[in-house]
């Protein structure tokens, strides 16, 4: 079946050390991005890639960072710079014309 | 700037009750609409969606129409069940015709349906 797999569901983690989530789809689509969630805030958009070796930031990408050397994974770096990192992550892949489709999330923990 | 207002929950109906869930917008230029339900420990999923003024989108049961006028998407079902009990966005794309990925989503409304 074709989807998105987003591991591991749970992470937790000591304060000051960075993290990387994982995302990889095999939908074969172009663009893929990530986004936090936290509660009452809805979703806001960190990174997002339209084609492999090429990312821009979203509204919140300060403490963040990823790479995208394969069209079918685009991990996310939680670094120690980020202030907040414990949330909900989701990521998200999609075509021009086509709804986007979602992993089941990351929750992380930073303790 | 681009934004997406929705009524804050929690709402909480019986089963078969009337559902609507209000969504309102301001944006600049001509958005694409869309409702996306999360249930649960998933992801999101896309629920319907409207490109245009006046389009109607529906699924499952669900519609909501694209009211330019008032710049509303508001969600509607007749008859809810115990099974729609999830979080409802209402969120908005600029990128008419591009990728659908840089949406600006609202905070999300939770519906919890009781039998």
């Amino acid at each position: 079946d074709g989807g998105i797999t987003q591991s591991p569901k749970y992470l937790f983690r000591k304060e000051g050390q960075n993290v990387t989530l994982s995302c990889e789809q095999n939908l074969n689509h172009d663009a893929m991005y990530w986004y936090r969630q936290d509660p009452g805030q809805g979703l806001r958009l960190i990174y997002y890639s339209q084609i492999v070796n090429d990312f821009q930031k979203g509204d919140i990408a300060e403490g963040y960072s990823v790479s995208r050397e394969k069209k079918e994974s685009f991990p996310l770096t939680v670094t120690s710079a980020q202030k907040n990192p414990t949330a909900f992550y989701l990521c998200a892949s999609g075509t021009r014309n086509s709804p986007l489709h979602f992993g089941n999330g990351t929750r992380l923990t930073v303790t | 700037g681009n934004s997406v207002t929705q009524m804050e929950g929690p709402v909480t109906l019986s089963e078969e009750a009337f559902l609507t869930i209000n969504c309102t917008y301001t944006a600049t230029g001509y958005p694409s609409l869309f409702w996306y339900v999360q249930y649960p420990g998933e992801g999101l999923q896309l629920l319907l969606k409207a490109t245009k003024a006046d389009d109607k989108g529906s699924n499952k049961g669900f519609e909501a129409t694209y009211r330019k006028e008032t710049t509303s998407f508001h969600l509607e079902k007749g008859s809810v069940q115990v099974s729609d009990s999830a979080v409802y966005f209402c969120a908005l794309s600029l990128n008419y015709g591009g990728s659908q990925g840089n949406l600006i989503f609202g905070k999300g409304t939770k519906l919890s349906v009781k039998p």
